[in-house]
């Protein structure tokens, strides 16, 4: 089976930096998505990581350790908007995707 | 270009009942997938089609079928509806399973089994 666990709650201040840690254990690896979820509405696809490192997309970084079953997407420069929650996902041997259940992520002026 | 579309967007059924959710899209994608969302679960696999005319069974896939008769459309049925699969209910494509594609989600569909 798939293990894939992150905080479920961080509070942040505008304009502040949040990193969202993810720890997963899975059968076999084929890479690593973070999505974001705004309250009521459908998870868009943030970043994507499947050799070790630092992937940047403007403000928001993700970081993949392969060997250490751990991930980070790191948000910088917070905005009232980036409030929602955070999903880490990771497709397994199988090519299937397993889901973290999300951090909630809340952005305080 | 509309994406992916899913109808209803909400729905209450009677325990029994039998249902079928719709799930449509326009990007080409040969990957569908279904997926329930319940609070502090995350997203879980029910089925998924690779390509048009298979399906194969997720994580949580009892009570549920799927079919894909073409590429577009990827509908979810529940034969007897159960309480406990009260559930928000995403589609999502990809274009194939593998490499960078990532999913793309439908609006969803909040399903309350009473």
């Amino acid at each position: 089976g798939q293990n894939i666990d992150q905080p479920t709650e961080m509070t942040a201040t505008e304009g502040a930096i949040v990193q969202i840690n993810c720890t997963y254990q899975t059968s076999g690896f084929n890479g690593l998505f973070w999505y974001q979820q705004h309250a009521g509405e459908a998870p868009t696809f943030l970043s994507y990581n499947v050799l070790d490192g630092l992937e940047e997309k403007g403000r928001f970084s993700s970081f993949l350790s392969r060997s250490k079953g751990y991930s980070y997407l790191l948000l910088k420069e917070l905005q009232m908007k980036d409030s929602a929650s955070y999903l880490c996902a990771v497709r397994g041997g199988d090519y299937k995707l397993s889901f973290g259940a999300g951090t909630t992520v809340t952005v305080r002026a | 270009t509309a994406g992916i579309t899913q109808a209803p967007t909400s729905q209450i059924l009677a325990a029994g009942r039998s249902m079928t959710l719709r799930c449509t899209q326009d990007m080409r994608h040969n990957a569908m997938y279904w997926y329930r969302q319940d609070l502090g679960l995350g997203l879980r696999l029910i089925h998924y089609s690779n390509t048009a005319g298979t399906t194969g069974k997720g994580e949580v896939p009892d009570g549920y079928s799927v079919s894909r008769a073409n590429t577009d459309d990827f509908p979810l049925t529940l034969a007897s509806a159960v309480p406990s699969q009260t559930s928000v209910y995403f589609c999502a494509s990809s274009e194939t399973t593998s490499g960078g594609n990532e999913q793309f989600f439908g609006p969803g569909t909040r399903l309350t089994v009473l």
